[in-house]
């Protein structure tokens, strides 16, 4: 059964502290890895997508990258404004349909 | 991107009683998806819903409690019928922009409270 994993399901920082949230997956082949985050009561934000193993992307204070297993969103010196829930989805390579299965999500508070 | 916007973004509603809501986007999209989020949950594919064709359920949801319309390639709307306070939810819809790139991009939500 396809399976998405995200750990921690909380993570408290300090303004500038930098951390890693990890993305486990179990699929049959995978399609793409999607990062998004969610700010409380809108929806998901897209962040980043990977596709093969190895390929990293960045954003600002944001990095994504890809194993065969895993993925990591890494934060470097975060900020307050990074508080959010940040959301893990694969999309298995079987599915010409769009389902993405979504992990928990891991939520992130940043105090100043 | 794209402009995806969501009506209405909140209600609360009665056991038993029934309602629809819409999803616009400001560009012509192929696919588009429904979801729903549960208090504290993730989010779980209610169905895809494709210009010209009928609605696509993923298991454990059926039409006759989620009818979903698609009449043209900027719209869809979602009902949910009966409804019972395990319907309380955020329902998203999202949009695969490009087709080519697989990344889906979602509205603001509706957030439903069933009493």
């Amino acid at each position: 059964e396809d399976q998405v994993t995200q750990s921690p399901e909380a993570l408290r920082l300090q303004e500038g502290e930098s951390s890693s949230l990890n993305c486990s997956y179990t699929v049959s082949g995978l399609r793409g890895l999607f990062w998004y985050r969610q700010d409380p009561g809108k929806g998901p934000e897209f962040l980043f997508t990977l596709y093969s193993a190895g390929e990293e992307k960045e954003k600002e204070r944001l990095k994504a990258t890809l194993t065969k297993k895993e993925s990591f969103l890494h934060i470097t010196a975060p900020k307050p404004e990074d508080s959010a829930t940040y959301l893990c989805a694969v999309l298995p390579v079987y599915n010409q349909g769009g389902k993405l299965i979504f992990g928990q999500g891991t939520e992130l508070s940043v105090k100043p | 991107s794209a402009v995806i916007s969501q009506k209405p973004s909140r209600d609360i509603c009665q056991r038993g009683t029934s309602l629809t809501i819409q999803c616009q986007v400001d560009s012509q999209v192929t696919m588009m998806f429904w979801y729903r989020q549960q208090p504290g949950q993730s989010l779980t594919l209610i169905a895809t819903a494709n210009q010209g064709s009928e609605a696509t359920y993923e298991s454990g949801f059926v039409i006759d409690k989620f009818p979903i319309s698609r009449p043209n390639l900027t719209f869809s709307t979602l009902t949910v019928s009966n409804m019972s306070p395990e319907d309380s939810s955020i329902y998203l819809c999202s949009v695969d922009l490009r087709g080519d790139t697989d990344t889906q991009y979602f509205g603001p939500g509706t957030r439903l409270t069933v009493l």
